[in-house]
């Protein structure tokens, strides 16, 4: 199985702060990546697809990018509404696997 | 807009098995490259992929879990079911179904609200 680790595990910032959301797989997975935001008793959200693109009617302070083992998920000046936890996930083989998540608080 | 329901008994006993369905409104199980995944999430843990079915009924399982779970479609129905055998404990969490393109777009872009069960005695 191809392990993603995503780091951290859990950041606090301030509304307007930019953040960086690193996911490391274990093996190349091309741009075959994806990131999803999970709110607190809400099914996850598709952010991001194939390592950089935005999917529709996401907000553009999100962007993404990578390849191969490193990828990032950055959101540019956060928001209040962007309190959640965002998980990585690789679709390049089976098992579809995610990383452990990454729990961002705002200050 | 496609739309995704999951249902099945919130409690089920250790060693029976836990069968879940979930029902696909605005849209045909059957149209274009469309798979149906399962994916479960136990309570304050991460995301857990169980398996996928195309309309078709060809699959993929997590080998984690291949001996126990069988996924299946029915599309006159619009609902894709799964069941998974000999529960324990360990498979107490939220259960989602989630859509994905296919090999043109292999991301979950659509998602059910989850469903919890609980195994236990």
């Amino acid at each position: 199985d191809i392990q993603l680790t995503q780091s951290p595990s859990f950041l606090s910032a301030s509304v307007g702060d930019r953040v960086t959301i690193t996911c490391r797989a274990s093996q190349g997975i091309s741009i075959y990546l994806a990131w999803y935001q999970q709110k607190p008793g809400k099914a996850p959200k598709l952010l991001i697809y194939a390592a950089s693109t935005l999917q529709s009617g996401v907000p553009s302070r999100f962007s993404g990018s990578g390849s191969g083992t490193e990828f990032t998920l950055t959101i540019s000046s956060l928001q209040p509404e962007d309190f959640a936890t965002y998980y990585c996930q690789q679709v390049n083989s089976y098992p579809r696997t995610f990383g452990q998540g990454t729990k961002v608080e705002i200050k | 807009q496609v739309q995704l329901q999951e249902s099945g008994p919130g409690l089920v006993r250790p060693s029976q098995t836990l069968s879940l369905t979930c029902t696909v409104s605005g849209g045909s199980i059957s149209s274009g490259s469309n798979y149906w995944n399962w994916i479960r999430q136990p309570a304050g843990k991460g995301l857990e992929w169980i398996g996928r079915i195309y309309a078709s009924g060809s699959t993929n399982y997590n080998p984690s879990l291949e001996s126990r779970v069988t996924i299946s479609v029915d599309a006159s129905k619009k609902q894709i079911s799964l069941k998974l055998g000999s529960v324990t404990a360990a498979d107490t969490a939220v259960y989602f179904c989630a859509r994905d393109g296919g090999t043109a777009f292999p991301y979950l872009d659509y998602w059910g609200q989850g469903t919890l069960v609980t195994v236990s005695s």
